[in-house]
């Protein structure tokens, strides 16, 4: 079945660790993007990446950090210069740019900093 | 910049009931797309039904319905014959068409609106 998992489903650091987002998909979707999503909030865009080796910096960058190697794998990183890391984590994946075409998510990870 | 705006942080209707959640956007792009997902408690993030701005007819998908009016900014969703599965929280969301690959391909969410389903 196509999809895109995320793992872990919760994942527990202590402040001042960076920690490692995993984000797969086998849709063979071009785009790919992070949300982090707080309580009682909506998505906000941390990365997206159009391509391969190409990813741009959505509305809550700082303190984070992505690569894109390959065209199925998008992780994030939470560094420790992210002041409040305790959130939901999704992943999401789309075909088209620009288009109608609506996002496909992940079942999403909750990181727990303390 | 683009907003969605989500006025209702919490809604409920009965259960075969229908109940319409508020959308509004501001945007000054004339082609645009817009969504709305579900999130019920497994958190996991479903489409619900998608308006393509060029598009003066409304979308419909079985139960679900939107009422979209360009002129106003609006894009209503309503839930006909509620089900106790339709409680989640539901988000109303905007991507621009964009004009090419130097586009900037955001889409970009409201703060949602919590559905309860009374039995």
């Amino acid at each position: 079945d196509g999809g895109i998992t995320q793992s872990p489903k919760y994942l527990f650091r202590k402040e001042g660790q960076n920690v490692t987002l995993s984000c797969e998909q086998n849709l063979n979707h071009d785009a790919m993007y992070w949300y982090r999503q707080d309580p009682g909030q909506g998505l906000r865009l941390i990365y997206y990446s159009q391509i391969v080796n190409d990813f741009q910096k959505g509305d809550i960058a700082e303190g984070y950090s992505v690569s894109r190697e390959k065209k199925e794998s998008f992780p994030l990183t939470v560094t420790s210069a992210q002041k409040n890391p305790t959130a939901f984590y999704l992943c999401a994946s789309s075909i088209g740019w620009g288009t109608a075409y609506e996002q496909y998510f992940g079942p999403g990870t909750r990181l727990t900093v303390t | 910049a683009q907003t969605v705006t989500q006025s209702q942080p919490e809604m409920s209707v009965q259960e075969a009931e229908t109940v319409t959640l508020s959308c509004t956007y501001d945007t000054s792009e004339s082609d645009y797309y817009l969504f709305w997902y579900k999130q019920p408690p497994s958190r996991q993030m479903i489409l619900v039904i998608r308006q393509e701005a060029y598009k003066q007819q409304n979308a419909t998908e079985n139960r679900f319905s939107v009422n979209f009016q360009k002129a106003a900014k609006s894009f209503s969703l309503k839930i006909s014959d509620s089900q106790l599965g339709d409680a989640a929280m539901y988000f109303c969301a905007y991507r621009s068409a964009g004009s090419g690959k130097t586009s900037y391909d955001k889409v970009i969410f409201g703060p949602g609106t919590s559905l309860s389903v009374i039995p």
